[in-house]
């Protein structure tokens, strides 16, 4: 069975920075791209960032491009999302994806999601 | 970047009815379209990928069509647990992103 718990949310001031993770379970986790997804209190979907299988093609948001940094660690099953310089508009619950396929394309399996919130 | 944009952005019906959603895509982006279903309070799920192929487990009543700009969504017959939002997403290119999402409920 699919697993992806995220971990690392919370409350943080705008300005600092916060590491997410999300442990991967129940499937080979270096065939598949991953992603993470977030959704601020009452509002959509939006895509922030996604890794291929090998770390080979990276992705981001426009939105949070420059400020924050995925990665990978085949090896431990892994998935991180590096958030620095957080403002308050990056308040959102954040899910982590995984793909249907190697490369970034179909968000097949989430998370339950971590909460960030930033304010001061 | 590809714009997607999805309407009715909510819908009431009745228990048993024909729903359709659609969404348009900024540019041609083929097949390269997904559909999620999120329930109140739950993480969203893949119901339908490549604009027409439904993920294993997902009931029949749900289908996707359309490839281009234009791309529809339809539960044939609304059941109560269809209540939720759904969210079209392309994958053509990079940021892959999604729809404004349509809130589906019962009347």
């Amino acid at each position: 069975e699919v697993q992806l718990v995220e971990s690392g949310g919370g409350l943080v001031q705008p300005g600092r920075s916060l590491r997410l993770s999300c442990a991967a379970s129940g499937f080979t986790f270096d065939d598949y791209a991953m992603h993470w997804v977030r959704q601020a209190p009452g509002k959509g979907l939006e895509w922030v960032s996604g890794i291929s299988w090998n770390s080979g093609s990276i992705g981001y948001a426009d939105s949070v491009k420059g400020r924050f940094t995925i990665s990978r660690d085949n090896a431990k099953n892994s998935l991180y999302l590096q958030m620095n310089s957080l403002r308050a508009e990056d308040t959102a619950l954040y899910y982590c994806a995984k793909d249907l396929a190697a490369t970034v394309t179909t968000l097949a399996y989430w998370g339950q999601g971590t909460l960030v919130t930033v304010s001061s | 970047d590809i714009q997607m944009t999805q309407s009715p952005s909510s819908l009431s019906a009745s228990v048993g009815d024909r729903v359709t959603i659609t969404c348009q895509a900024s540019q041609d982006i083929s097949n390269y379209l997904n559909w999620y279903q999120q329930k109140p309070g739950k993480a969203p799920k893949l119901l339908i990928y490549d604009a027409s192929n439904l993920e294993t487990g997902v009931p029949s009543r749900f289908s996707g069509s359309g490839s281009g700009t234009d791309f529809t969504f339809t539960i044939s017959s609304l059941q109560p647990e269809d209540i939720a939002t759904y969210y079209c997403q392309q994958y053509d290119n990079l940021p892959p992103a999604f729809g404004g999402g349509t809130k589906v409920e019962i009347k």
